[in-house]
C-alpha cells in the first residue's frame, strides 16, 4: 500500500461544476498538507497549504483535512477551463514529504 | 520576489555522460529539495538540503548526488547517465524546514 493514495483520473467536468479531489494516507505523523497544481510541462504550483485538521478557503478553492480519517480534499467551485491541470496532494512530517500520483482534471467549456 | 529558477531548462545527453543541474531558491529560503518526475513513477524525492547539509535522501543510486552552497543555491549531478534517467528534474525551496515547498519550472533531461 502506498503512503499516499490519489486517484489519477482522468476527471472531466463541464465549466461551472464543483470539482472534488481527494487523497488518503496511511502515515499518522503527517502534519502539513498541501495541494499543488501542475500545468503541462511546468513545475508544480502551490495552491493550498494547511496544518492539521480543518478547512481552509482561498477564493474558489477549499482544502479540507480530516486527520482522524487520514483523508484530505480539495474543492474547486465554479470550475473554469483554466483549471485544467494535474492536481497533486502532498503531505509532510519531519522534513519528509510525500506526493500523491496526481489527478488530471479537464474542465470543458 | 523572484521564484525558484532552474538552469538549464532543457538538456539532451547520451548514455554514459554526466550532467549537472542548477537551482537558485527563492531569496531567503534555506531549504532546497530535488525531485525526479516521470509519467510512470510520478514525483520521486531525490534529496533535501538545509544550510549546506543533506538532511534527507531518497531511494536513488549513488550516481545521483547533490550539494548546496553557502548562498543556498544547489546543484545536482547525475553520472553515467542511463536511458531511464530521462525525466523532469524539479527543484523546490522552502522558508522553513517543514512546511510549504515552492517549485521551479524544472529541467527536462533527455538521455539518448
Amino acid at each position: 500500500q502506498k503512503e499516499v493514495e490519489q486517484d489519477p483520473g482522468p476527471l472531466s467536468v463541464p465549466e461551472g461544476a464543483i470539482v472534488s479531489l481527494n487523497c488518503t494516507y496511511s502515515n499518522s505523523a503527517f502534519q502539513y498538507f498541501m495541494w499543488y497544481r501542475q500545468y503541462s510541462r511546468k513545475g508544480p504550483e502551490l495552491l493550498m497549504y494547511t496544518y492539521s485538521s480543518g478547512n481552509k478557503e482561498d477564493g474558489r478553492f477549499t482544502a479540507q483535512v480530516d486527520k482522524s480519517s487520514k483523508y484530505i480534499s480539495l474543492f474547486i467551485r465554479d470550475s473554469q477551463p483554466s483549471d485544467s491541470a494535474t492536481y497533486l496532494c502532498a503531505m509532510s512530517a519531519n522534513n519528509d514529504m510525500r506526493f500523491g500520483a496526481g489527478t488530471r482534471l479537464t474542465v470543458k467549456p | 520576489k523572484a521564484g525558484v529558477t532552474q538552469t538549464p531548462r532543457y538538456l539532451i545527453k547520451t548514455r554514459g555522460q554526466q550532467v549537472t543541474l542548477s537551482c537558485s531558491p527563492i531569496s531567503g529560503h534555506r531549504s532546497v529539495s530535488w525531485y525526479q518526475q516521470t509519467p510512470g513513477q510520478g514525483l520521486q524525492f531525490l534529496f533535501e538540503y538545509f544550510s549546506e547539509t543533506q538532511r534527507n535522501k531518497g531511494n536513488f543510486p549513488g550516481r545521483f548526488s547533490g550539494r548546496q552552497f553557502s548562498n543556498s543555491r544547489s546543484e545536482m549531478n547525475v553520472s553515467t547517465l542511463e536511458l531511464g534517467d530521462s525525466a523532469l528534474y524539479l527543484c523546490a525551496s522552502s522558508l522553513e524546514v517543514i512546511g510549504a515547498w515552492y517549485f521551479g519550472p524544472g529541467t527536462r533531461l533527455t538521455v539518448t
